[in-house]
């Protein structure tokens, strides 16, 4: 069966140091990918998809970006934290048309 | 994707059934209607999804009106593990230069299971 691990689970990060959140999938091949984000009370929120290693597509124009360097992995990094990047980060995985299966989430907070 | 519309809280005692509704008045006809919950500090967990036909699984059913411009999930026997935050979210289905990038997430139904 399939599953998705993201690590780490928490992290306490100061601004303007780098992140880097990683993501693997286990038990399929070629899946789409995707980093959603979601503030204190709020809706997930898209960041990025992944078709395809090196495909990367951003949804909103931040402080963050994506990488897919193997076919069942997906990182999320930034250079410089902000305070405003602090949330609960979600990797998921899917084909297309198909359900959307999501990870256990990293709490990040930028202090 | 249409946009969906929830009530923001409900309640249900332990042991009754929950019913959750979600209005989708702009669906299409090749959009799914997917539910999905996450339980505080956790990650969505998928439910169910349907396309016209009611469904029914090992964690809930799915009852789409005719018109689908609404649907309910129930759970039948609601317990305190269910007391999380339910979303409703319709999607294209197939293949389709867009589509991967589906799953658009509102603010969804804070559902507490009551003792």
């Amino acid at each position: 069966s399939q599953t998705i691990h993201q690590w780490p689970a928490t992290l306490v990060q100061p601004v303007g140091s780098p992140l880097s959140l990683e993501c693997t999938v286990e038990g399929t091949s070629n899946p789409n990918l995707y980093w959603y984000r979601q503030a204190a009370g709020r809706g997930l929120q898209l960041l990025f998809y992944s078709v395809g290693i090196g495909q990367i597509s951003s949804e909103v124009p931040q402080n963050l970006s994506a990488s897919r360097p193997q076919d069942r992995q997906f990182i999320l990094s930034s250079k410089k934290l902000l305070l405003s990047d602090s949330g609960f980060y979600l990797c998921a995985w899917g084909f297309t048309g198909n359900t959307i299966y999501f990870g256990e989430g990293s709490w990040l907070t930028v202090v | 994707d249409a946009k969906t519309t929830q009530p923001p809280s409900m309640d249900c005692a332990e042991g009754r059934a929950a019913n959750l509704p979600c209005n989708h008045s702009t669906i299409s006809g090749n959009e799914y209607v997917y539910w999905y919950r996450q339980i505080h500090s956790q990650g969505p967990q998928y439910i169910i999804h349907g396309l016209k036909n009611n469904e029914t699984n090992e964690m809930a059913s799915l009852i789409i009106t005719e018109d689908r411009k609404s649907s309910t999930l129930i759970l039948p026997h609601a317990t305190l593990r269910d007391t999380a935050v339910y979303y409703c979210i319709v999607r294209v289905a197939g293949v389709s230069s867009g589509s991967a990038r589906q799953l658009t997430f509102g603010s969804g139904t804070q559902l507490t299971v009551l003792p």
